[in-house]
């Protein structure tokens, strides 16, 4: 079944402590993203990645680091969380397509908690 | 960017079809337009797009003005499944490929 995937699904940490988000996908997409989603705000892109060894900051990136070593992988590094970063997170990948137009696929979202 | 207006919430019957309306009047010639939704605790959830033509697929139908400036999915029979938030997004390939969410149409639908 094609999908993405994240771990955890939840997560309360402190502030300070570091951690990483993983998302995976099986579609061998090239293109992979996160969004953060908050309340009155929709869905804000942090960061992209065009391929393996590319990424780029998006709208929200301050406080987030990512890395693409493969494909089909695409983790998200809080080096040091602090409370502003509760949000619902949500990676997304899609095949890039030359007519312009694509789908992107979701995860099913991680519920982060930093107190 | 290309902005997209939509109502804030809408009703329907089970069973019934769903008119969910999206304004764009200042869409471009390369915008695409997207539709996803969201059904509560889960991720966005591709739906459609199009470009010019109106589209249809085993989830829905597009219908999109001649001027572009407005386009309509229809769901054809309204299920309680598919009260869901409801996103129409215009996109044009930059590389970077964002989807810019506004509030969406919260869809209610009644048994």
């Amino acid at each position: 079944e094609a999908q993405v995937t994240q771990n955890p699904r939840y997560l309360i940490t402190v502030t300070g402590k570091k951690l990483t988000v993983t998302c995976s996908q099986n579609m061998n997409h090239e293109y992979m993203s996160w969004y953060r989603q908050d309340p009155g705000l929709g869905l804000r892109q942090i960061y992209y990645s065009m391929n393996v060894e590319v990424t780029d900051k998006g709208d929200v990136p301050e406080g987030y680091k990512v890395s693409r070593k493969e494909k089909r992988n695409f983790p998200l590094i809080l080096e040091s969380p602090s409370p502003n970063q509760t949000s619902l997170y949500f990676c997304a990948s899609s095949s890039h397509r030359p007519d312009r137009s694509y789908e992107q696929y979701f995860g099913p979202g991680t519920r982060l908690t930093v107190t | 960017d290309a902005k997209t207006t939509q109502p804030n919430s809408m009703e329907s019957n089970e069973e019934e079809p769903v008119h969910l309306p999206c304004n764009h009047s200042t869409i471009s010639g390369t915008d695409y337009i997207h539709w996803y939704r969201q059904l509560p605790s889960q991720g966005p959830e591709y739906v459609i797009h199009g470009l010019t033509s109106n589209v249809n697929n085993r989830m829905a139908s597009l219908a999109i003005a001649e001027d572009r400036k407005s386009s309509t999915l229809i769901l054809h029979r309204a299920t309680l499944r598919d009260a869901a938030v409801y996103y129409c997004i215009l996109t044009f390939f930059s590389g970077n490929t964002p989807l810019v969410f506004g509030k969406g149409t919260r869809l209610s639908v009644i048994a």
